[in-house]
C-alpha cells in the first residue's frame, strides 16, 4: 500500500510554545490529508480536512486558530500546535487519501506523540 | 445520522483458533467499509475494504471480512490466529455526506494468547 510518513514522530515542548507536525505522502499524490487525534485507548477523533491549494475544513468544535493547516504541495500537509498546553498533549494521526473510481483508500501515518510541559 | 458500531471492548482468543471481530454500521444507501489495525504507538495500518461486489472480502496478513447487507455487518475474521495479530482493531465506514472522511468504530482489543 502507499506509505505516509510523519515528522517528527514525538516530541516534548513547553506550555506556550508552538509545535510543527509534518505529513507526506510519499508515492502517491494526495489531494486530500486529514487530521486525526487520538487519546490514550480511545478511537480516532477527526480534527480537520486538508485539501491541496485551499483552506482545510475544521470539525465541529476543533478550534482553526488552535490548529493552523497547511497543505501546500499535493505530498505535503502541515498541522501546527500553537500556543500548545497540556490538554493539547496526544497522539497526532494524518492520513493522505487516493480516491477515484477502482481506489477508496485512506492510508495513515504513524502517528507523532506531543506531550506539552 | 451515521454509525459504525464495534460492540466488543475487548476479545481474547487462543493461539490457533479462529478470530472474529464484531463491527455493525448504520449508514443510507451503499456502504463503503474499512478494517485498519493499530500496534501500540503506530498510526492506522489498512486491512481491507468493501465497496462493492463479493460479500467476502480478502485482506492482509490472512484477515477477511464479510458484508452482510441485511444484517448491516462487516466483521472481520481469520481462521487460525497469531499471537502477533494482537493490536486494536478499528472499522470505519465513508461518510456519505462527502469529503471522503471515515467514521470510525471505537476500537476491538485483539487479544491473542499463546
Amino acid at each position: 500500500g502507499a506509505v505516509v510518513s510523519q515528522h517528527p514522530s514525538w516530541v516534548i515542548c513547553k506550555s506556550g510554545t508552538s509545535v510543527k507536525i509534518e505529513c507526506r505522502s510519499l508515492d502517491f499524490q494526495a489531494t486530500t490529508m486529514f487530521w486525526y487525534r487520538q487519546f490514550p485507548k480511545q478511537s480516532l477523533m477527526l480534527m480537520a480536512t486538508s485539501n491541496e491549494g485551499s483552506k482545510a475544513t475544521y470539525e465541529q468544535g476543533v478550534e482553526k486558530d488552535k490548529f493552523l493547516i497547511n497543505h501546500a504541495s499535493l505530498t505535503l500537509s502541515t498541522l501546527t500546535v500553537t500556543s500548545a498546553h497540556p490538554e493539547d498533549s496526544s497522539f497526532y494521526i494524518c492520513s493522505a487519501g487516493e480516491f477515484g473510481e477502482s481506489t477508496d483508500t485512506q492510508y495513515f501515518g504513524p502517528g507523532t506523540r506531543l506531550t506539552v510541559l | 445520522a451515521q454509525s459504525v458500531a464495534q460492540p466488543e471492548d475487548q476479545v481474547n482468543v487462543a493461539e490457533g483458533n479462529p478470530l472474529t471481530v464484531k463491527c455493525t454500521y448504520s449508514v443510507s444507501g451503499n456502504p463503503y467499509l474499512f478494517w485498519y489495525v493499530q500496534y501500540p504507538n503506530r498510526g492506522l495500518q489498512f486491512l481491507l475494504k468493501y465497496i462493492t461486489g463479493d460479500n467476502l472480502v480478502k485482506g492482509s496478513y490472512g484477515f477477511e471480512a464479510e458484508f452482510n447487507k441485511s444484517q448491516t455487518s462487516f466483521h472481520l475474521k481469520k481462521p487460525s490466529a497469531l499471537v502477533s495479530d494482537s493490536a486494536l482493531y478499528f472499522c470505519a465506514v465513508r461518510d456519505i455526506n462527502g469529503y471522503n472522511k471515515l467514521i470510525f468504530g471505537a476500537g476491538t482489543r485483539l487479544a491473542v494468547h499463546p
